[in-house]
């Protein structure tokens, strides 16, 4: 059985760096073509694509927030970790990470509940 | 890399087909066949319904469905129950560059 949970600060000031860990069981990041994603809502907005590592450390990023993130990944303790530097409040919300499960798969099949992330001073 | 265009909003009454498109242009959607669809209640995390444009995962109904024509793709859910009220979001492969990127979203409404 594949589960995430995200856990990391509910709320950050303006300009701080978020970092937010996405915590795995039921697969390794270390089996071949697994990924594991990043993905925002912001409250009433819609879903949006941030970051994406592999099982090889390939990584992936939005183009628009690409200065700004950092993934990376502890195989050792099914973990993956992303970073966002600069926060703003327009940076408020959940944030969702999610298994991708192999080649060629262009797709989320498990998610995580998610967590909000508050941006307030 | 811009969103994919979605219709706000759909609604159906209890039984009746509804169909949602998710427009992009031929370099993600057009270009690729790598259209999955998401299914969102209210304060929950979104479920996968569709990927690879047509294929349902397992335990996915067999009234939800996918289909794509040049830059449209298309989720039709037939037979439409309560259950079926909630936001659909669309996501496709856009290029080595631009990677992946979401739909604008739709509410489906089940009069």
């Amino acid at each position: 059985q594949i589960t995430l949970k995200e856990s990391g600060p509910t709320l950050v000031k303006p300009t701080q760096t978020l970092t937010l860990t996405c915590t795995f069981s039921g697969f390794s990041l270390s089996t071949s073509g697994v990924g594991v994603g990043w993905i925002r809502q912001p409250p009433g907005k819609a879903l949006e694509w941030l970051a994406l590592i592999y099982w090889d450390d390939d990584k992936r990023y939005s183009p628009s927030l690409k200065s700004r993130l950092t993934i990376t990944k502890d195989t050792s303790k099914n973990q993956v970790v992303l970073t966002m530097t600069n926060m703003d409040p327009v940076d408020t919300a959940t944030y969702y990470c999610a298994h991708r499960p192999g080649f060629g798969s262009g797709y989320f099949d498990y998610w995580g509940q998610g967590t909000l992330v508050t941006v307030s001073s | 890399q811009s969103a994919l265009t979605q219709p706000p909003s759909a609604s159906g009454s209890p039984g009746q087909s509804v169909t949602i498109s998710c427009t992009g242009t031929s370099s993600d959607v057009g270009g690729y066949n790598y259209v999955s669809w998401y299914q969102q209640h209210p304060g929950k995390a979104p479920k996968l319904m569709i990927y690879e444009v047509s294929k349902r995962p397992s335990g996915v109904p067999d009234r939800f469905s996918g289909s794509k024509s040049g830059n449209t793709a298309s989720l039709t859910v037939s037979g439409l129950q309560a259950e079926d009220e909630a936001d659909y979001y669309c996501s496709s492969y856009a290029g080595s560059n631009n990677f992946e990127v979401f739909g604008t979203g739709t509410k489906v409404t089940v009069l």
